[in-house]
């Protein structure tokens, strides 16, 4: 069935360091992607998603490319914050609306 | 202000005692849907509706009940609560086929 894969946390770095969060996903056809982001005591709240092959989503600095090749949805940030510190969800939709999500992976930042 | 509001946020009961949470959606979303999130689970559907009416079960819907008898509210029932659903609990809404989840603030159940 299809799933979604993100890499364990959690994610620790310095302000100001570059951020790789790894997600990959199996699906029979060819989802919707998405990055969701808890911020402590809050809900989900969506970050970026992308609807097709080669779609770049963005949002607060965050950018993620949607590659068909490599079944992946990899997050990244050139400059992490503080602020950013939080658990990041990727997840997948498919012919529903359903979404999948993966286990989150949780970024802290310390200054 | 667009939002999904959940109450209580935080209780604590007694196994077997019926309770509810409630959920309310003010932006007119067709779909609405429960998740508990569990440590090392990630988020985990329980149950979800695409309108008014049709409720249909997700991944984990066992000792659960919803209703949506009003578009807006999305109501989660446990009507004899076990130690096991200790876990917090999240009502999303979203427009039909986008994907694009509204969640509400969480409520953390604790059964004792």
């Amino acid at each position: 069935g299809d799933s979604v894969t993100q890499m364990e946390g959690p994610v620790t770095l310095s302000e100001e360091a570059f951020l790789t969060i790894n997600c990959t996903y199996t699906a029979t056809g060819y989802p919707s992607l998405f990055w969701y982001v808890q911020y402590p005591g809050e809900g989900l709240q969506l970050l970026l998603k992308a609807t097709k092959a080669d779609d770049k989503g963005s949002n607060k600095g965050f950018e993620a490319t949607y590659r068909k090749e490599t079944t992946s949805f990899h997050l990244e940030k050139g400059s992490v914050q503080v602020s950013d510190s939080a658990v990041y969800f990727c997840a997948l939709r498919y012919n529903t609306d359903k979404l999948i999500f993966g286990t989150g992976t949780r970024l802290q930042v310390f200054p | 202000e667009a939002q999904v509001t959940q109450n209580p946020r935080y209780l604590i009961t007694v196994t077997g005692k019926k309770l509810t949470v409630t959920c309310s959606q003010n932006m007119n979303h067709e779909y609405m849907s429960w998740y508990r999130q569990d440590p090392g689970l990630g988020l985990r559907q329980i149950y979800y509706s695409m309108n008014v009416e049709v409720t249909d079960k997700g991944d984990v819907p066992e000792g659960y009940k919803v209703s949506r008898k009003e578009k807006r509210n999305f109501p989660l029932i446990l009507e004899s609560p076990s130690p096991n659903q200790t876990s917090l609990y999240f009502c999303a809404s979203a427009p039909l086929g986008t994907g694009e989840l509204f969640f509400g603030e969480g409520s953390r159940l604790t059964v004792l």
